[in-house]
């Protein structure tokens, strides 16, 4: 089975440049989530999507950020202009949200790889 | 806010030697618990998840525990392909929004 897949895994990119990471979620999944990692903070939650539709953006840093969900196979994250303290690991989760909110219908969240970004 | 604190923040063990990772929660009633493992370069591997206080759940060496407070992830005997960093993270009722903690760092060494 194909995972999440991320790319690119790695982008090197000046100041001020656009920069667009992208996320195809498993297949079949519902729900999408998007990560920034860094060693002081670990792993935090910038925004989520539940079929396609933009759940929960608090995470989000400012609004340099902004992220789409065109279709269920495919989300984009974008940072304009990037500075140097976006640089981190971003990562993109999906899982499949259960129709009944019993306990035991959670559902984990399956990572991708990661895209590594410096701004430098 | 809901608030996931693990500890040791890096370990170091010697093949076969066993012991435990903790995580201390705080979350406004848990809906579940989860143990992640992640390797450098790759993104968090699901492992367990954990409902509620009482509850094991065992793969292989590891076996997860869950009280009202914290959580216990015990590696028994392990082996140099257990070296990872071992996240925990909870999900609070309501919510589909998971915290995890900063992650202990496991190194086994031959």
């Amino acid at each position: 089975d194909a995972g999440v897949i991320q790319s690119p895994r790695h982008e090197v990119t000046e100041m001020g440049q656009e920069v667009t990471l992208r996320c195809k979620p498993i297949s079949g999944h519902n729900s999408l989530f998007w990560y920034r990692q860094t060693m002081m903070r670990g792993l935090e939650l910038l925004i989520y999507f539940n079929n396609n539709v933009p759940i929960d953006d608090s995470g989000m840093p400012e609004d340099r950020f902004s992220a789409k969900m065109p279709n269920a196979s495919f989300s984009t994250l974008k940072i304009q202009p990037s500075e140097p303290r976006d640089s981190a690991v971003y990562f993109c989760a999906s899982s499949l949200r259960p129709l009944t909110g019993g306990q035991h219908s959670n559902q984990p969240q399956h990572f991708g790889d990661g895209t590594r970004l410096s701004i430098l | 806010e809901d608030q996931v604190t693990q500890s040791p923040e890096a370990l170091r063990l010697q093949e076969g030697e066993s012991s435990s990772l903790n995580c201390s929660y705080t979350v406004s009633g848990l809906r579940g618990l989860f143990w992640y493992r992640q390797d450098p370069g790759k993104g968090p591997e699901f492992l367990f998840t954990l409902y509620s206080a009482g509850e094991e759940k065992e793969k292989e060496r590891l076996k997860a525990t869950l009280t009202k407070k914290e959580s216990f992830l015990h590696i028994t005997a392990p082996k140099p392909e257990d070296s990872a960093t071992y996240l925990c993270a909870v999900q609070a009722w309501g919510y589909q929004k998971v915290t995890f903690g900063i992650g202990t760092k496991l190194q086994v060494i031959p």
